[in-house]
């Protein structure tokens, strides 16, 4: 099955811009979903299908993809961004679903 | 607006079964969709364990296939998730979730709070 590898940490200054990166197989053939997760609380969905917002979702989040790797930028970083970011996908090959092991977003 | 709730008992002795059931409100599960059962630990961070379709066609994890039966009662607007022969391992916050399954990718775009489960003697 695919894997999808994401740095541990990454910070940011306040107001700065951050991009998150997802690397895998099966990112070449299916767009990953970003999920934002903060301390105590459930995933929540912030892109999808590369660069799609769910309602509510800020603009200040997109994402893109090239080859293996997906990314998620936050443009003008905040407080309330500080958070866990999770990407998922499906595997390539098989109709199985798989996440990334997660990035600790930090704002400065 | 669609609104998802685990239950279950919070503490599974060793070797028995995990029983977890999720209720769907502001959401028909036979309106379509796929709803997925998904754990989280501090060592293995989020862990996709099943999903299933609306008519009881399913796709489990491969590593815990062996162990794991999800069901949806569409009468109930509820779907559970049977877990056998736990370990330790298996202690995880347990979250349900609506999934969405397109053609360029899928995605989990509502989750219940997620319920803590131990396994433990």
């Amino acid at each position: 099955s695919s894997e999808l590898t994401q740095d541990p940490a990454v910070s940011v200054a306040l107001g700065q811009t951050v991009r998150i990166t997802c690397q895998g197989d099966s990112v070449r053939s299916f767009s990953p979903s970003w999920y934002q997760q903060k301390p105590g609380q459930a995933p929540v969905l912030v892109i999808y299908g590369e660069n799609n917002r769910p309602s509510g979702i800020p603009d200040r989040f997109s994402g893109s993809r090239s080859g293996n790797t997906a990314s998620l930028t936050i443009t003008g970083a905040q407080a309330a961004d500080e958070a866990d970011y999770y990407c998922g996908s499906r595997d390539r090959s098989d109709n199985h679903r798989v996440f990334g092991g997660g990035t600790k977003v930090t704002v400065l | 607006q669609v609104q998802l709730q685990e239950s279950g008992p919070g503490l599974v002795k060793p070797s028995e079964t995990l029983s977890l059931t999720c209720s769907v409100s502001g959401y028909s599960i036979s309106s379509g969709h796929y709803w997925g059962w998904i754990r989280q630990t501090p060592a293995k961070g989020l862990e996709w364990i099943a999903s299933i379709y609306y008519t009881g066609n399913t796709n489990y994890n491969p590593s815990l296939k062996s162990r794991v039966t999800m069901s949806v009662d569409t009468s109930k607007n509820q779907f559970s998730l049977k877990l056998t022969s736990v370990t330790a391992e298996d202690t995880a916050v347990y979250y349900c979730a609506r999934e969405r399954v397109l053609s360029y990718g899928y995605n989990f775009d509502s989750w219940g709070q997620g319920t803590l489960v131990t396994v433990s003697s």
